[in-house]
């Protein structure tokens, strides 16, 4: 079974520029989670969908953060503009339907380097 | 608020030798407690877990037992491989929530053959 893919690995970006991450999560799991992990930090969430929607998006920055997640499938996160601060590996993770959050499957994670 | 506090890494050990990393918590309530691992390169995997006080987690030799009365879950391993150098996490899960996991900062453990 393939794990949660996530796309690119690496982006580097000067400050003030857009960028897009993309998630493809396990084949059937209905809730796709987007986090954000500083160095030397644990993972903080962003957002949760339960199948298109989001279902809490209360952490998210939305002046400059968005998330979509068309079909209820893959999910694409955006920052426009990039800021210093949004250095950090952004994670994709994903759960099957009725899972609790030890059944969530991570993702290798974006590492985000803003110049 | 809710917490947990991890001992700060990176943790050196020998190959063989006894492996304890502390972790100690702040909730109200009766949390769930989880240790995760992140291999090089690879995505964040549920290590074990346990979900009420006296419980112990097992998985890959690695144990933790869910202490109440002191706050803690400490991931032990009683002789540990070069293959186990990972970062580890520790995190809770609210008792009110199926998903909200409150994380600590991670622990890096580095084995030397």
């Amino acid at each position: 079974e393939a794990g949660v893919v996530q796309s690119p690995r690496y982006k580097i970006i000067e400050k003030k520029q857009p960028v897009a991450f993309w998630c493809n999560p396990i084949s059937g799991h209905n809730t796709l989670y987007w986090y954000r992990q500083n160095l030397g930090q644990g993972p903080e969430l962003l957002i949760r969908y339960e199948n298109e929607e989001a279902v809490d998006d209360s952490q998210l920055p939305k002046d400059r953060f968005s998330a979509e997640r068309l079909k209820g499938v893959d999910s694409t996160l955006k920052i426009q503009p990039a800021e210093l601060g949004d250095s950090a590996v952004y994670l994709c993770a994903s759960s099957p339907p009725s899972g609790s959050t030890d059944t969530q499957y991570f993702g290798p994670g974006t590492r985000l380097t803003v110049l | 608020g809710d917490s947990v506090t991890q001992m700060e890494g990176p943790v050196t050990l020998s190959e063989e030798a006894f492996l304890t990393i502390n972790c100690t918590y702040t909730a109200t309530g009766y949390p769930s407690l989880f240790w995760y691992v992140q291999y090089p390169g690879e995505g964040l995997q549920l290590l074990l877990k346990a979900t009420k006080a006296d419980d112990k987690g097992s998985n890959k030799g690695f144990e933790a037992t869910y202490r109440k009365e002191t706050t803690s879950f400490h991931l032990e391993k009683g002789s540990v491989q070069v293959s186990d150098s990972a970062v580890y996490f520790c995190a809770l899960r609210k008792g009110d929530s199926n998903y909200q996991l409150i994380w600590g900062a991670g622990t890096k453990l580095i084995i030397k053959p």
